[in-house]
């Protein structure tokens, strides 16, 4: 089946400094990536549709300066967290579209933690 | 405007019997339903999906069935086992390939 790859797992950084979260499609060609994120114990939100080649689109309440999200290539999407905060301490996950079958695949995560 | 709703936060079953999870819609535009299994700390994870022209889909142990006028879903796991032990999210979008709208999830633990 499709694999989405997340990288880093894990990260923590500094408050006020920014962080990059790589997501990849490994086998697959994806013109739309999905970035969500996960506060303890509770569902998940999406963020924002990551298109190749263009704008994304982020949903209401999401701050777009605050969370850069680029898909060049029809491989890869990134999230950037900027200026980040200990308020933005959350699980990270993307997505995409799985040829394969009738569903998405999720990458692995990414945990932010800002000391 | 919760537009999914899993009202059980949690399920416990013992194991060989079946685990029913259920799902609730509000928005009649929704036409593409999927289930999927989450660990902490990992991303979730593919079970089965079904479209709002079938009322039912069966895939091994897990099947899912659609019941759209009462808007509902739901998901059967037969025989449970103690792996199946998690976090299950029931997801809906409009038309296959847009975005997906999640439910709060419902913890599954099945006991040996």
């Amino acid at each position: 089946g499709a694999v989405v790859s997340q990288h880093p797992s894990w990260v923590i950084c500094k408050s006020g400094t920014s962080v990059k979260i790589e997501c990849r499609s490994l086998d697959f060609q994806a013109t739309t990536m999905f970035w969500y994120r996960q506060f303890p114990k509770q569902s998940l939100m999406l963020m924002a549709t990551s298109n190749e080649g263009s704008k994304a689109t982020y949903e209401q309440g999401v701050e777009k300066d605050k969370f850069l999200i680029n898909h060049a290539s029809l491989t890869l999407s990134t999230l950037t967290v900027t200026s980040a905060h200990p308020e933005d301490r959350s699980f990270y996950i993307c997505s995409a579209r799985d040829p394969d079958n009738y569903g998405y695949t999720f990458g692995s995560g990414t945990r932010l933690t800002v000391v | 405007d919760q537009q999914v709703k899993q009202n059980s936060p949690s399920l416990s079953v013992q194991e060989g019997r079946i685990s029913i999870l259920n799902c609730d819609y509000t928005n009649s535009m929704f036409d593409y339903f999927l289930w999927y299994k989450k660990y902490p700390a990992e991303g979730p994870t593919f079970l089965i999906s079904i479209s709002s022209i079938k009322d039912k889909n069966e895939d091994g142990r897990f099947t899912v069935f659609l019941n759209k006028s009462a808007k509902h879903l739901s998901l059967h796991i037969v025989p449970s086992q103690p792996g199946d032990s998690a976090v299950y999210f029931c997801a809906a979008s409009v038309k296959y390939g847009n975005k997906l709208v999640f439910g709060a999830g419902t913890i599954l633990r099945v006991k040996s």
